[in-house]
Parts: C-alpha cells; sequence; structure tokens
C-alpha cells in the first residue's frame, strides 16, 4: 500500500548541534521525495527535494539522503537555529494511474525544536 | 504575490451546511491538487487536476465532496451537509507540467470548523 514512515515525531536539540529525521516508503515506484517545513499557521515549504537517480544533495546547511534499495530517505541540519523549529514532512511520490503525474504521500511530520 | 493562493482563509459552519472554498493555482502551473491537513499529521491528497481535467480522486473523498476547475486556472472545492470529522485545513498545491518537474508549491490553506 501507499505510506511513508516518518521518525522521530518530536526532537528537540541544542543550538548549533545537528538533527536526523528518517522516513521509509513502501511503494518502490516512488522516484521524487521532497521534504517540507511547515510554520506554525503557514503552509507547507520546500526546502530540498531528491530524486531516485542520486544518492545525495545538499544545500547549505540541509541535506538529504536517499536509499532506494532499502527505501529510506533521511533529512540532514546541521549547525540548527532558533528559527529551524517548526514541524519537517516527508513525502514521496506515487505515480498516478496513466503515469506522467504524480501524488504525494506524506509522512506524519517531526516536530523540531531548537533550544537557544 | 505570485504564488498559489486560497479563500477563505477561515471557516466556521454548521453541521449540515455546504461550504465552498477556492483556489488559485500560479498562474502558469497547470497541475493542481487539493489536499487535508488534520492536526498533527501530514498532508492527505485529494484529488489532482491536469488543466481542467479531474484526473485523480482519493478513496477519502467521499461523495459529499466535489472539485471543480472548469476554465484550467482556478479550482473549487464543495463539501456537502457538512461533518464534524471534515474539520481540517483544506490546502491546495499546484505544480508546472513541464518534464520532471515534480515540485508542488503549497497555498497557505482553508482551515475549516464544523460546529
Amino acid at each position: 500500500g501507499e505510506n511513508v514512515e516518518q521518525h522521530p515525531s518530536t526532537l528537540s536539540v541544542q543550538e548549533g548541534d545537528s538533527a536526523v529525521i528518517k522516513c521509509t516508503y513502501s511503494d518502490s515506484a516512488s522516484n521524487y521525495f521532497p521534504w517540507y517545513k511547515q510554520e506554525l499557521g503557514k503552509r507547507p515549504q520546500l526546502i530540498i527535494d531528491i530524486r531516485s537517480n542520486v544518492g545525495e544533495k545538499k544545500d547549505q546547511r540541509i541535506a538529504v539522503t536517499l536509499n532506494k534499495t532499502a527505501k529510506h530517505f533521511s533529512l540532514h541540519i546541521t549547525e540548527t537555529q532558533p528559527e529551524d523549529s517548526a514541524v519537517y514532512f516527508c513525502a514521496a511520490s506515487i505515480p498516478m494511474f496513466s503515469g506522467g503525474y504524480n501524488k504525494l504521500i506524506f509522512g506524519a511530520g517531526t516536530r523540531l525544536a531548537v533550544h537557544p | 504575490d505570485t504564488g498559489v493562493s486560497q479563500n477563505p482563509r477561515h471557516k466556521i459552519t454548521k453541521r449540515g451546511q455546504n461550504v465552498t472554498f477556492r483556489c488559485d493555482p500560479i498562474s502558469e502551473h497547470n497541475r493542481l491538487y487539493w489536499y487535508r491537513q488534520t492536526l498533527g499529521q501530514g498532508p492527505e491528497f485529494l484529488t489532482y487536476f491536469q488543466n481542467e481535467a479531474q484526473l485523480e480522486k482519493s478513496r477519502l473523498l467521499s461523495d459529499r465532496f466535489s472539485a471543480e476547475r472548469p476554465k484550467g486556472s482556478f479550482s473549487t472545492l464543495e463539501i456537502q451537509r457538512t461533518e464534524q470529522g471534515d474539520s481540517a485545513m483544506y490546502l491546495c498545491a499546484s505544480s508546472s507540467g513541464l518534464a520532471g518537474a515534480n515540485t508542488q508549491y503549497f497555498g497557505p490553506g482553508t482551515r475549516l470548523t464544523v460546529l
């Protein structure tokens, strides 16, 4: 079935520490894996994404790794800052009828708190 | 603002009433998605439009829900005979139809409260 599991559900770190959030997906046809950050009362904002033809992607303090064999992907935030505090969602694409386009299946989210 | 917009931002209604929400996607995007998000959960896919055609509907979308995108631009989501379980944030997202362009951009959502 279509399922994305995300762990942990909450994560508390000290400013400057690293944070890692892990997700697993079930559909082997998934080929696109975005990460969204959602602050309280605001829209989900894309922070990084990765496609299945690469194993790692980095953008400044944020990196994502993908293991297609194990169906795992992870978000790594280094040198965390208080403004990183938010809920983070992973997602995996699921091809829809006749292909060519995808819907996203989201994890349940990780509430990250970065303490000064 | 050239991002996805949604109206209204908040809607409070009584059980049994009908409600309609509007989504205006990014202007050049031909793909439009509706999601529902409940507290403490990730967004759940409801339906997908490519231009004016509704190509996919989730099993979550009961027959009380209907969505349209009549001219391939804005979309509406209507819920008839609302129930308390319909209370949620309804999010709209859009993406480009360009090959390989999967990125979905979300609107601010409409928060529905059914009393």
